[in-house]
This record gives C-alpha cells, structure tokens and sequence, in this order.
C-alpha cells in the first residue's frame, strides 16, 4: 500500500546543532505538508511544498521537495529548545487527493 | 474566533460501553477527518468525510462509527467493539486544496 516512510524516529541533539529529517513516499506526490506537534499539544501546519525541486524558507527551517516528487526534507538550522516536538511530513496521493498520507514522524529533543 | 473545537478533552470509558466525542468547526470546512494517535506514533485515519451526509471509512474504521449530519459537526463514537481504545483522538478539517486544521484532541482512557 501507499507509504510514507520518515527517518529518522527520535533525534537528540545540543542546542545550536542542527537537525534534518527525511521523508520518502512509495508513490508520487501531489504536494507534501509538514506538521509541528508539541509534547501534549495536536499538529500545527508549517507549510506546504508543491512544486518538483521546490524549496521554502522559514526562519530556520528550510524545507525540500524532490525532483521527482517522492522525497521531502526539513532542515532546523541552529536548534533551540523551542524546536522540541515531533514533526510530521503528509504527503498527498497523486492519484487519490482526498487522503493524506502521514509519515510517523521525528521526535527531536534539544538539550539546553 | 474561527477553529476547530473538540469535547470533552478527558474521557474515560467503562468496559461494553460507547463513548461519543465531539468534534465542531465553524470554519465552513467541507471536509472533515478523525484521526487516531498512540504514544510515540503517527497519525491514523478512522474515518472521513467530504461532504454532510457522506463519509467513509479509514484505515483503521473497525470499532468506530461517525455521522456528518451537519457541515459544521463530526462527531465519532468510539463503540464497545473497539477493544484497544485508549489513544488520543484528533480531529481535523480542511477546505478545497487547503492543509488541514487540527482541533485539541480528546485523551481516552479505559476504567
């Protein structure tokens, strides 16, 4: 079945380092989502990447979407301990829109 | 405000019972979705709806029943064939093309 393989599972890391976290679909993508979820907290929308090769900035967080639309990225550049959370990548089926697919997502934990 | 509004946000199931949560958006969102996460996993899909009066069944909808008999309401009963129900509960809703918003979830607990 449709896929969305994200790795890695938990990342521990010093406040400054950076952190990266890759998704891979077993299918081509319509478009991919990311998604920030707090301990305790539901997932927030960070952004949405539709376009083969696309990159977006956010402050720190850069994110990338293949060329062939089956890869995504997001990179944290210089963590802080208000990064700590699980994040999410959703990528939508190119041939069925209406379900997204959810990675497991990466826990990052950020030691002050 | 306009969101997603989920109740109650702790409940407690006794064993054979049904349990309903409330999920309410005035976002005038045509679509809507309940999702299921357990500690340290990702998010599964119950079940969904397009549109009012329409929905279907997710990847994990075994134990679970909806309605969507209003846009703004979809709510989910969590049924006594649902063995393992202790899990968090997440609602969501979307427009068009448009991500998905979350509402804050409902933590259920078996007595």
């Amino acid at each position: 079945g449709q896929q969305v393989m994200q790795i890695p599972q938990y990342q521990h890391v010093q406040e400054g380092e950076d952190f990266t976290t890759y998704c891979n679909s077993s299918t081509t993508l319509s478009n991919i989502q990311w998604y920030k979820q707090r301990p305790g907290g539901h997932p927030v929308f960070l952004i949405q990447l539709v376009k083969s090769g696309e990159v977006k900035k956010q402050k720190r967080l850069t994110f990338q979407f293949g060329e062939a639309k089956k890869n995504s990225s997001l990179h944290i550049t210089a963590t802080q301990t208000t990064d700590v959370g699980t994040y999410f990548c959703a990528g939508r089926d190119a041939g069925n829109n209406r379900k997204l697919i959810w990675g497991l997502g990466t826990s990052l934990a950020v030691n002050p | 405000d306009g969101g997603i509004t989920q109740s109650p946000k702790y409940l407690f199931r006794k064993e054979g019972q049904n349990v309903t949560l409330s999920c309410e958006q005035n976002l005038n969102h045509d679509a809507m979705y309940w999702y299921r996460q357990d500690p340290g996993q990702g998010l599964r899909l119950i079940y969904y709806s397009q549109i009012v009066n329409d929905f279907q069944k997710g990847d994990i909808a075994e134990g679970y029943s909806v309605s969507r008999e209003k846009k703004e309401s979809f709510p989910l009963t969590v049924t006594s064939a649902q063995k393992n129900p202790t899990a968090f509960y997440l609602c969501a809703s979307r427009s068009g093309s448009q991500p998905q918003h979350f509402g804050d979830g409902t933590r259920l607990s078996i007595l």
